[in-house]
């Protein structure tokens, strides 16, 4: 199994609709985040929590939403999902280079891709 | 100012043959760490190598090498001996400020790499 699962896969939906992408990891990492990727725009950082009670807007926050239920969980909802929020979507988690060797890299779900008609 | 900048969007090399991937970067952190990322067609982020800003070797990771000039800012990926599985979409990220403190990774727009046999 994933050390870091993300569901849905993959999901297609109308304009205006609520999406919840949920993220859940088993690598025991307090820190969390979520991206999207689009095409020739790389990476970008929308979301991302160090622990449960600790929230941080990334570079592109505007119409999304999250939410830390545990040290494991962490859930990206688009409230009124629009079609320029197509995209594919990851979450990743890092352990802050607390563990061996101290490189802090991200550790990637395997991506939920969003069609939004 | 981009963070990241890859201005190779796609690039082709024969089978066995070295390739390098060029990434240059903007901080003015002391420290840091760059990394790289390989995304197959399958799409998942996959982490193959990282260079700390204090490192004094340039990181090497079996036929990937990490070429490091501080100086110039830059962190390009070596690939030796070329295989057709190394055809994928390649990312440089960096994450300020040291690994226990640094939170946002920036990634650049990545170059699609294809092996040609």
């Amino acid at each position: 199994d994933a050390d870091v699962t993300q569901t849905p896969r993959n999901r297609i939906t109308k304009t205006g609709k609520r999406i919840m992408l949920e993220c859940s990891q088993t690598k025991g990492h307090d820190r969390m985040y979520w991206y999207r990727q689009d095409p020739g725009l790389g990476l970008r950082l929308i979301y991302y929590s160090f622990d449960v009670k600790d929230i941080n807007k990334g570079e592109i926050s505007d119409g999304y939403s999250v939410s830390r239920q545990a040290q494991a969980k962490f859930s990206l909802s688009l409230e009124s999902a629009i079609p320029n929020q197509t995209a594919l979507y990851f979450c990743a988690t890092s352990d802050g280079g607390q563990g061996s060797p101290y490189t802090g890299e991200l550790f990637f779900g395997e991506g939920s891709r969003l069609t939004v008609l | 100012a981009q963070k990241i900048t890859q201005t190779q969007p796609g690039m082709f090399v024969q089978e066995k043959e070295a390739v390098t991937l060029d990434c240059t970067y903007d901080t003015s952190d002391q420290s840091y760490g760059l990394f790289w990322y390989k995304q197959p067609s399958s799409g998942e982020m996959i982490f193959l190598i990282y260079q700390g800003s204090y490192d004094e070797q340039n990181a090497t990771e079996g036929r990937y090498s990490l070429n490091f000039q501080k100086a110039r800012k830059s962190a390009n990926l070596v690939i030796s001996a070329s295989q057709l599985g190394d055809s994928a979409m390649y990312f440089c990220a960096m994450r300020e400020g040291s690994s226990n403190t640094g939170n946002q990774f920036y990634f650049g727009t990545g170059t699609s790499l294809t092996v040609i046999p």
